[in-house]
C-alpha cells in the first residue's frame, strides 16, 4: 500500500504560484500519481496524473523526481476560485480499498 | 453533456430507518463507484461496479449497506437500520473503463453527493 503524506493546509495569495508536495515512499513500480481537487459541496475532480518527470496541462503541472518517492503539484498564478482541497493518490491496481484519498491539503487563496 | 447526478441532494432520517440513495452515471460509463465522506476527511471507497456486477465491495462497512446496479446504469445504495454514525456525504463516481482512481487514463467523474443525516 502506497501511503501518501501531504500538508494539512496551505495559505496563498492571488497571483502566486502554489506548490503542494506529496510524499509516497512506498510507491510501486506500476503506480501512477494522480491529483484530485474538491470544492466545497462538490465531488472531487481530476486535475492531473503522471508517472515520472513532468506533466503539464491547462490547469497544473506535476513534478515527479527520479526516485518517485514524492511529487509536487504546481498551480500557477492562483485565484480565489482555486481555494479547495487537493488530494494526492497513489494506488495499487486491482484493489480499490488501497485507493485512499486521505485528508488532502486544504488550500486557501486570499485576496 | 450531463455529468453524474445524485438524488436526493439531502436526506434526513431517523435512527433505525431505511434509506436509498440514487446515482445516475455518465451515459456509456461502464464503471460506477460509491464513496462516503465524513466531515474533514477524504472520500472513503465503498463499492465498485463494472457493468451490473459488483467488482469490489470490500469497502462496505457492514451488512447494513448494500448497492445494486441492475441494468448497468443507475445505481442505488441502500442502508438498513441507519445509525447516527452513517451520517456523511455519499459520493458516486463513474468512469469509462473501471479500475482505481489512480490507474492511468481512468479519470473518475464524481457527482455532487447526497448529504445523509441520521438523527
Amino acid at each position: 500500500l502506497a501511503k501518501t503524506t501531504q500538508p494539512i493546509s496551505m495559505d496563498s495569495y492571488e497571483g502566486q504560484e502554489v506548490n503542494i508536495t506529496c510524499s509516497h515512499n512506498n510507491i510501486a513500480t506500476n503506480d501512477y500519481i494522480t491529483w484530485y481537487q474538491q470544492f466545497p459541496s462538490q465531488g472531487p475532480r481530476f486535475i492531473i496524473q503522471g508517472y515520472k518527470t513532468k506533466v503539464t496541462n491547462e490547469v497544473a503541472s506535476l513534478f515527479i523526481p527520479a526516485d518517485r518517492k514524492s511529487s509536487t503539484l504546481s498551480l500557477p498564478r492562483v485565484s480565489l476560485s482555486d481555494t479547495a482541497v487537493y488530494y494526492c493518490l497513489v494506488g495499487r491496481k486491482g484493489n480499490n480499498n488501497d485507493m485512499r484519498f486521505g485528508a488532502g491539503t486544504r488550500l486557501t487563496v486570499k485576496p | 453533456g450531463a455529468g453524474v447526478s445524485q438524488t436526493p441532494s439531502n436526506k434526513v432520517t431517523e435512527k433505525g430507518k431505511y434509506v436509498e440513495l440514487r446515482c445516475d452515471p455518465i451515459s456509456g460509463h461502464t464503471a460506477l463507484y460509491w464513496y462516503r465522506q465524513s466531515l474533514g476527511q477524504g472520500p472513503e471507497f465503498l463499492i465498485y461496479f463494472q457493468g451490473t456486477g459488483a467488482a469490489d465491495d470490500s469497502g462496505l462497512p457492514n451488512d447494513r449497506f448494500f448497492a445494486v446496479r441492475p441494468e448497468g446504469s443507475v445505481s442505488t445504495l441502500k442502508i438498513q437500520r441507519t445509525e447516527r454514525g452513517d451520517s456523511a456525504v455519499y459520493l458516486c463516481a463513474s468512469s469509462p473503463q473501471g479500475g482505481l482512481a489512480s490507474d492511468p487514463n481512468n479519470e473518475q467523474f464524481f457527482g455532487p453527493g447526497t448529504r445523509l443525516t441520521v438523527l
